[in-house]
């Protein structure tokens, strides 16, 4: 049980350049989200997935785009990365359907610069 | 839509002294109410939540906080604090009329021998 796994761990962009993030839970969760980490700034969401076949806006949606591949794979796209992406990224996934109770879990995180 | 504050960056104390890590928040209903943990290089671990019932919440590693309404606070705390208690603390509100939570900039904890 790897719980939830996110690859690549570091990452280097050029500006403009294009690039997925991978994310992948086996707890069998219907939810999965996408946060970014700023210092200074806590954690803010980006996409989430309520259950399979579903995507919605978070805080900061601009310059990314998701897909729920199946329940398990959920990804985030950056078309055309900008410096002001660099950060580190997280993805969790919760054990409700999106749901205001929901516990989420989180993954080790990507740690992108983007130059 | 909701908020949540820290109002410390950094809180310091020894080993063996009680800790207190303070929360405060803004919802517009009734909050749903989490504590988070981040180790170094590593992601966010669920210590635990306030939903409703009693004010008083025990979590992993020995960790309570105190939902307190008309503070609107939710303080995390341990009565022994322990050196490998030392990471970064972050609190986090849902509304129940909202999907996405909102996470405190974080405090972080040293605790030292």
């Amino acid at each position: 049980n790897a719980g939830v796994t996110q690859t690549p761990k570091f990452q280097v962009l050029k500006t403009g350049q294009s690039m997925t993030l991978q994310c992948a839970q086996d707890m069998n969760h219907n939810s999965m989200y996408w946060y970014r980490q700023d210092p200074g700034m806590g954690l803010r969401l980006i996409y989430y997935s309520a259950s399979e076949g579903t995507t919605d806006k978070g805080e900061v949606p601009n310059g990314y785009n998701v897909s729920r591949l199946n329940k398990r794979e959920f990804s985030l796209r950056l078309e055309s990365a900008a410096p002001s992406q660099t950060s580190v990224y997280f993805c969790a996934s919760g054990t409700s359907g999106g749901s205001s109770t929901d516990t989420q879990y989180f993954g080790p995180g990507t740690r992108l610069t983007v130059l | 839509a909701q908020s949540v504050a820290q109002p410390e960056d950094q809180v310091n104390v020894a080993e063996g002294n009680p800790l207190t890590v303070k929360c405060t928040y803004s919802v517009s209903g009734n909050p749903y109410l989490f504590w988070y943990v981040q180790y170094p290089n590593r992601g966010l671990q669920f210590l635990l939540k306030y939903i409703t019932g009693d004010n008083l919440v025990k979590g992993s590693y020995g960790f309570e906080a105190e939902f307190n309404k008309s503070q609107t606070s939710f303080h995390l705390k341990k009565p022994s604090a322990l050196v490998s208690d030392s990471a970064l603390y972050f609190c986090a509100v849902r509304d129940p009329l909202w999907n996405d939570m909102r996470f405190g900039a974080g405090t972080r904890l040293t605790v030292k021998p």
